[in-house]
């Protein structure tokens, strides 16, 4: 009930294609969603993060969509860029508590 | 630079030893925490910290503990070392029990290789 299933556990995108992870849960529990971007050798950065409240959010090129009753959410790249090669982690966490749980991470790559 | 600071940044020590690894929360964050990240288990939390005190615990190992000093600083102890505890090793922080609003902020990772 604490997993978050990942998928796809790689991808390769075309410069300025859309690049779409996905991830699904569980526990209903959960009320924050953020998705992270790593890159190597360096600790995940939060990227964008989403509630249950809404069914999407958008951040520059970077979208989230929400399902609550599939349990279900995605990051959407879009004009995807060389420069976003990097690992994509989702995540989530409950309220009380605050431990993040963690996909299991996805490895993009943008040809150029 | 995330404002998190681990140190060191890379360790290589032999099976059966003791390490400490250490982390400077950003400032002002009461909460750290702590991951370890490899290559066939991902991101896998360990434990967490709150002004001092633990406050949730993760797949933590008894070999492993951990302890927030009054300064906020953190450190995270692993005993009788295998090959297996090679990994990466995170340290994030919050600005609150439930500070979702100042995120979560990693630090760049110590690197454990045991031989």
């Amino acid at each position: 009930q604490q997993q978050v299933k990942q998928s796809p556990q790689s991808l390769i995108v075309q410069k300025g294609g859309i690049s779409i992870i996905n991830c699904a849960y569980e526990n209903t529990a959960f009320d924050y969603f953020p998705w992270y971007q790593q890159f190597p050798g360096k600790g995940p950065a939060l990227l964008i993060a989403i509630r249950p409240d809404v069914s999407e959010k958008k951040e520059g090129r970077f979208t989230i969509s929400f399902n609550k009753s599939a349990k279900q959410f995605s990051l959407h790249i879009m004009d995807s860029q060389p420069g976003d090669s990097a690992t994509y982690f989702c995540a989530a966490s409950m309220e009380y508590g605050n431990k993040l749980v963690f996909g299991a991470g996805t490895i993009l790559r943008v040809k150029s | 630079d995330s404002g998190v600071t681990q140190t060191p940044k890379h360790l290589i020590t032999a099976t059966g030893q003791r390490v400490t690894l250490r982390c400077s929360p950003r400032s002002g964050d009461l909460s750290v925490y702590w991951y370890q990240q490899s290559l066939d288990q991902g991101l896998q939390f360990l434990i967490q910290y709150y002004n001092g005190e633990e406050r949730a615990k993760g797949n933590i190992l008894e070999r492993f503990s951990a302890q927030q000093f009054p300064d906020l600083h953190s450190e995270l102890n692993l005993s009788s070392l295998e090959l297996g505890d090679s990994a990466l090793y995170f340290c994030a922080s919050s600005g609150t029990l439930v500070g979702r609003s100042a995120g979560y902020t990693f630090g760049s990772g110590t690197r454990l290789t045991v031989v």
